[in-house]
């Protein structure tokens, strides 16, 4: 099946520093990627909608300064935690839409990046 | 707006036990409907998914779910579960919404646990 990696799978950082979250499609191409956030015990929350050139699409109540994305490949796209805080620390999961498999959609997810910021 | 309710929170059953889970969504278009499993400390998996066609689908696992469109439900169901299906359990919908793209809406996610 598709699979999905993110990096780093864990990060501990101090509060003000940028943190990067790389999310990587490994065997097939995704003209379009997502972001999550999960809390703890609680569901997958959508932050946003990464299109592979184009600028992303944030949804409502996320931060987009503050939430950069880039999606400058076809299997590569980076979330951005600028100037974390506290609050920021979660659980960021990433997942990619298999285009080559024609108009499905069926996501596949990464194994989440758990953000600690001090 | 779109939304994805799940109605049990926490499950607990004993091995051998049958297994139901409830999922309602609200979006009156067509949808596609999915469950997703979190095995402890593992990512997201997909278990089954529905597009169309037969209404009950199988999925890995010795699960099933049943598209209802009338009662907008889409419950996942395994007659005898094992220990090592514990686990979370999330109902997802992809649906379209405004400007033009899809995207998928989560359930509050059910977690399950099995004795042995």
């Amino acid at each position: 099946g598709a699979v999905v990696s993110q990096h780093p799978s864990r990060v501990i950082c101090k509060s003000g520093t940028s943190v990067k979250i790389e999310c990587r499609s490994l065997d097939f191409q995704a003209t379009t990627m997502f972001w999550y956030r999960q809390f703890p015990k609680k569901s997958l929350m959508l932050m946003a909608t990464s299109n592979e050139g184009s600028k992303a699409t944030y949804e409502q109540g996320v931060e987009k300064d503050k939430f950069l994305i880039n999606h400058a490949s076809l299997t590569l796209s980076t979330l951005t935690v600028t100037s974390a805080h506290p609050e920021d620390s979660s659980f960021y999961i990433c997942s990619a839409r298999d285009q080559g498999r024609g108009v499905t959609e069926t996501q596949y997810f990464g194994p989440g990046t758990r953000l600690l910021v001090l | 707006a779109q939304s994805v309710s799940q109605h049990n929170h926490h499950v607990i059953l004993s091995e051998a036990a049958s297994l139901e889970l409830g999922c309602n969504y609200s979006y009156g278009g067509t949808v596609n409907l999915f469950w997703y499993v979190q095995y402890p400390g593992q990512h997201l998996q997909l278990l089954l998914k529905y597009f169309s066609g037969d209404p009950l689908v199988k999925g890995i696992k010795g699960f099933e779910a049943e598209f209802i469109k009338s009662k907008f439900s889409f419950n996942l169901r395994k007659p005898s579960v094992q220990w090592s299906d514990t686990a979370e359990y999330f109902c997802a919908v992809n649906a379209p919404f405004s400007g033009g793209y899809n995207k998928l809406i989560f359930g509050a996610g059910t977690r399950l646990a099995v004795h042995p």
